[in-house]
């Protein structure tokens, strides 16, 4: 089946440095997506994206579908984008997703 | 903004007891999702729906039985509880735009 591997699994941050989540996935087939969980355990959807380049905020999402990965870069970090981020990898319907085990972002004042 | 809306929020449970996870959306949604996710890890798709009455297998299915009595509700049924079944269940759903939409979650515990 999908495989997503997210890399690193975890990150320390001081505010204000950008970071770079890695997501890599096994097939060619993407309906790529971002979400973010909340130290709580809300999720929010961040990006669906399955291929080029998208932006929101201090946010860009970028999909390399024949590379078979994808990216998450976040700018001027700050302490409220700690959380986990996971990448997920959707099959005929949008919804049926294939989770990697995410990236625990920590960043500290 | 969509809401999606899981009962109970926690719970702690026997082995071999019943349990069901409820789920509400109150968007007119399609599709409904149930995942679990275990600590440190990811979700995976458990069951899922398209419409009511119906449901289906996601990546996951044993030991869980689902149920979409109507559009806007959509419940995850544990006839016989195990330990592996401790983990946070999510409900969510998604209507042919590129988001979806996640519950709170339910936290469950077997002992």
């Amino acid at each position: 089946g999908q495989q997503v591997q997210q890399s690193p699994a975890s990150l320390v941050l001081q505010e204000g440095e950008n970071a770079e989540l890695q997501c890599n996935f096994s097939s060619t087939a993407t309906r790529l997506q971002w979400f973010y969980q909340h130290p709580g355990g809300r999720l929010v959807s961040l990006f669906y994206n399955p291929s080029g380049t998208k932006h929101t905020g201090r946010l860009t999402s970028t999909t390399v579908t024949n590379e078979r990965r994808g990216s998450l870069h976040i700018s001027s970090s700050q302490t409220t984008d700690s959380g986990t981020y996971f990448c997920a990898i959707g099959g005929s319907a949008l919804g049926r997703l294939h989770f990697g085990a995410g990236t625990q972002l920590i960043v500290i004042p | 903004e969509a809401a999606v809306t899981q009962s109970p929020r926690s719970k702690v449970a026997v082995t071999g007891g019943k349990v069901t996870l409820s789920c509400h959306q109150t968007n007119n949604h399609d599709y409904m999702y149930w995942y679990r996710q275990d600590t440190g890890h990811g979700l995976r798709l458990i069951h899922y729906s398209y419409v009511a009455d119906s449901t289906e297998k996601g990546d996951i299915p044993d030991g869980y039985k689902a149920s979409r009595p109507s559009q806007e509700n959509f419940s995850l049924i544990l006839e016989l509880a195990s330990l592996s079944q401790t983990a946070v269940y999510f409900c969510a759903s998604w209507n042919s735009g590129n988001t979806l939409y996640f519950g709170e979650g339910s936290r469950l515990i077997v002992v």
